[in-house]
């Protein structure tokens, strides 16, 4: 069925580096690529999506690459801020809409 | 996201019980989705529902129902045949061709 593996499950960093979490996918019709964030207690908020005909999105500081051939895409945070601590979850649809999400990474920014 | 609305916040239900979880959207959105999330995991679907009086099991339908009488509107109940139904509960919903999906600020359901 379908499936997306999202790695880390954890990633640690120091205020100011940057950081990368990786997903992959099974589906081959998958579309529609959105990555979300939650922090603690509260609702995922979307910060960046992208669709299978781009393959790189950048919105400041934030960025999505998409590797449609190797059914892959990241989500890369550069200049890291304390605030960007959070679960980040990756999630992929083809046109019935529904998501599959991944099992999220627990990002810690260290000040 | 500030459009889509969930009810209570906090509910705690007694074993054998079916409760009724409220989420309401204001976005026009023609989809709306039910996930379930427990501590430490992922999202995972419910149900959810692509126009009225229609809708589809997710992953774990299983002692939950839910109904699409309004475009608007789309309840969740716990039935009593969910058997560790202890979890944090997001609605969220989506416009045209299903696309970007917003969530509700969830409800957190405690089995006492």
């Amino acid at each position: 069925g379908e499936n997306v593996e999202q790695h880390p499950s954890t990633l640690s960093v120091q205020e100011g580096d940057s950081a990368v979490i990786k997903c992959t996918y099974s589906d081959s019709a998958s579309n529609y690529f959105p990555w979300y964030k939650q922090e603690l207690g509260k609702r995922p908020q979307l910060i960046i999506d992208i669709r299978s005909n781009v393959g790189e999105k950048k919105d400041q500081r934030i960025a999505v690459t998409l590797n449609k051939t190797a059914k892959h895409f990241s989500l890369h945070i550069t200049e890291t801020q304390p605030e960007d601590s959070a679960v980040y979850f990756c999630a992929t649809s083809n046109q019935g809409g529904k998501l599959i999400f991944g099992q999220g990474t627990e990002l810690s920014v260290k000040p | 996201d500030g459009g889509i609305t969930q009810s209570p916040k906090y509910l705690f239900r007694k074993e054998g019980q079916n409760v009724t979880l409220s989420c309401e959207q204001n976005l026009n959105h023609d989809a709306m989705y039910w996930y379930r999330q427990d501590p430490g995991q992922g999202l995972r679907l419910i149900y959810y529902s692509q126009i009225v009086n229609d809708f589809q099991k997710g992953d774990i339908a299983e002692g939950y129902s839910v109904s699409r009488e309004k475009k608007e509107s789309f309840p969740l109940t716990v039935t009593s045949a969910q058997k560790n139904p202890t979890a944090f509960y997001l609605c969220a919903s989506s416009g045209v061709n299903f696309g970007t999906q917003y969530f509700g600020p969830g409800t957190r359901l405690t089995v006492l």
